[in-house]
């Protein structure tokens, strides 16, 4: 397996432009995440689906934040419109849940790494 | 809330130099990973920790889960530039749906 794919790895844009981040996971993973990283504030959780259904988004920043699922080989995660205090380094990571034996991982993409000018 | 705290925050040391990081919760977690995430890359899995007491070594790196399953430790002998990097400890939350991270040890071994 190629492991959870990302694109694009870097992206610049302008304020105010609408930004399409997409994730594509790992085959046979029910669970998908998309973090956030900043020097600042680290590796935070923005929203995670379970068998492609958002099950808890309250990491999402704002409503210019969404995020969709629709099939199990497919995410986005879409800032509209951007802003400059949204430039970081975005993370997908697969699993399958969590809890459930045997133990899994979190599978993470190399990232989409956003600046916002 | 479950919560991971990771001690230090930062960590500079020379080449050959052995050191530990610790991460710690208030809360029982049923397992605790370790991941390293080298510069531009993202996480990657050290280790996984199951059992309360349990020791697991991977080359020069020793991993303990405390006796109460609430917290964790890596020691690295020898350390290498190669070591350089964000450690990061993880659980599975109480819903077993999704990770708990620590804020990280930023790591950096001096040749």
């Amino acid at each position: 397996d190629a492991g959870v794919i990302q694109s694009p790895r870097h992206e610049v844009t302008e304020m105010g432009q609408e930004v399409t981040l997409r994730c594509k996971p790992i085959s046979g993973h029910n669970s998908l995440f998309w973090y956030r990283q900043t020097m600042m504030r680290g590796l935070e959780l923005l929203i995670y689906f379970n068998n492609n259904v958002p099950i808890d988004d309250s990491g999402m920043p704002e409503d210019r934040f969404s995020a969709k699922m629709p099939n199990a080989s497919f995410s986005t995660l879409k800032i509209q419109p951007s802003e400059p205090r949204d430039s970081a380094v975005y993370f997908c990571a697969s699993s399958l849940a969590p809890g459930s034996p045997p133990i899994t991982e979190a599978f993470f993409g190399q990232g989409t790494r956003l600046t916002v000018v | 809330t479950q919560l991971l705290e990771q001690s230090p925050q930062f960590l500079s040391i020379q080449e050959g130099e052995n050191l530990t990081v610790y991460c710690n919760s208030s809360s029982v977690f049923s397992s605790l990973q370790w991941y390293r995430q080298e510069p531009g890359e993202g996480p990657v899995l050290l280790v996984t920790v199951v059992t309360g007491g349990e020791v697991k070594k991977l080359k020069r790196l020793t991993f303990q889960f405390g006796d109460a399953r609430k917290d964790s430790s890596l020691h690295i002998t020898a350390a290498q530039p190669g070591d350089t990097g964000l450690y990061l400890c993880a659980g599975p939350d109480n819903y077993g749906q999704n990770f708990v991270f620590g804020p990280g040890t930023r790591l950096s071994v001096l040749p």
